[in-house]
């Protein structure tokens, strides 16, 4: 079992459309969770943290972490085409040196 | 403005030449990374350095080597020995906490290295 796994996609949706993005992990150590954003050809930029179990919403954009499943998941309200883009899972190793990350997955939204 | 750089954005080699990239960062962060992005694969751990004249292999080291002789530089050599070695290379820098503490991966905008 990979420690961290992701729906593949690609996934494209219409504009105004409500995305929900998935992430699974292995690790229960796991205490921070995060998604990070990456547009083509660019470097990931963090998009939301959260820490505990529950949900943590941020404009548009809510994370939901459930720990006793070890599941994550990032819902995009209102999705635009501005959101297309590699959507990454990231979780902080045990020793708070190295991320985990998701393999990503690619939204594209249509106008 | 506090930030990564990389340099260049893109990147030609030829068979048996090592190339190195550059990442330079002004955050004044002491943990700094490379990862390795192919299609479909991720974000793949090359080496990391928590500290200044010290660093760690990551999961895909061989074929590439590092130095870090200042905190706000970490350039990486990709050598002849990497028989793959076309890819997008993300360098990356974090504070260096406890586990139980808040770390937040800051990223470059990338290199793009193709082998001719």
């Amino acid at each position: 079992q990979k420690e961290v796994e992701q729906d593949p996609g690609p996934l494209s949706v219409p504009e105004g459309a409500i995305v929900s993005l998935n992430c699974t992990y292995s690790n229960s150590a796991f205490q921070y969770f995060m998604w990070y954003r990456q547009y083509s050809r660019k470097g990931p930029e963090l998009l939301m943290y959260t820490y505990s179990s529950g949900n943590k919403e941020d404009g548009r954009f809510t994370a939901q972490v459930d720990k006793s499943s070890k599941y994550i998941s990032l819902f995009i309200r209102d999705s635009q085409p501005s959101d297309s883009a590699t959507y990454l899972c990231a979780f902080p190793d045990n020793y708070g040196q190295n991320f985990v990350f998701g393999p990503g997955t690619r939204l594209s939204v249509l106008p | 403005d506090g930030g990564i750089t990389q340099s260049p954005k893109y990147l030609f080699r030829k068979e048996g030449q090592n190339v190195t990239l550059s990442c330079e960062q002004n955050l004044n962060h002491d943990a700094m990374y490379w990862y390795r992005q192919d299609p479909g694969q991720g974000l793949r751990l090359i080496y990391y350095s928590q500290i200044v004249n010290d660093f760690q292999k990551g999961d895909i080291a061989e074929g590439y080597s590092v130095s870090r002789e200042k905190k706000e530089s970490f350039p990486l050599t990709v050598t002849s020995a990497q028989k793959n070695p076309t890819a997008f290379y993300l360098c990356a820098s974090s504070t260096a906490g406890p586990v139980s503490s808040y770390n937040e991966q800051f990223f470059g905008p990338g290199t793009r290295l193709t082998v001719l």
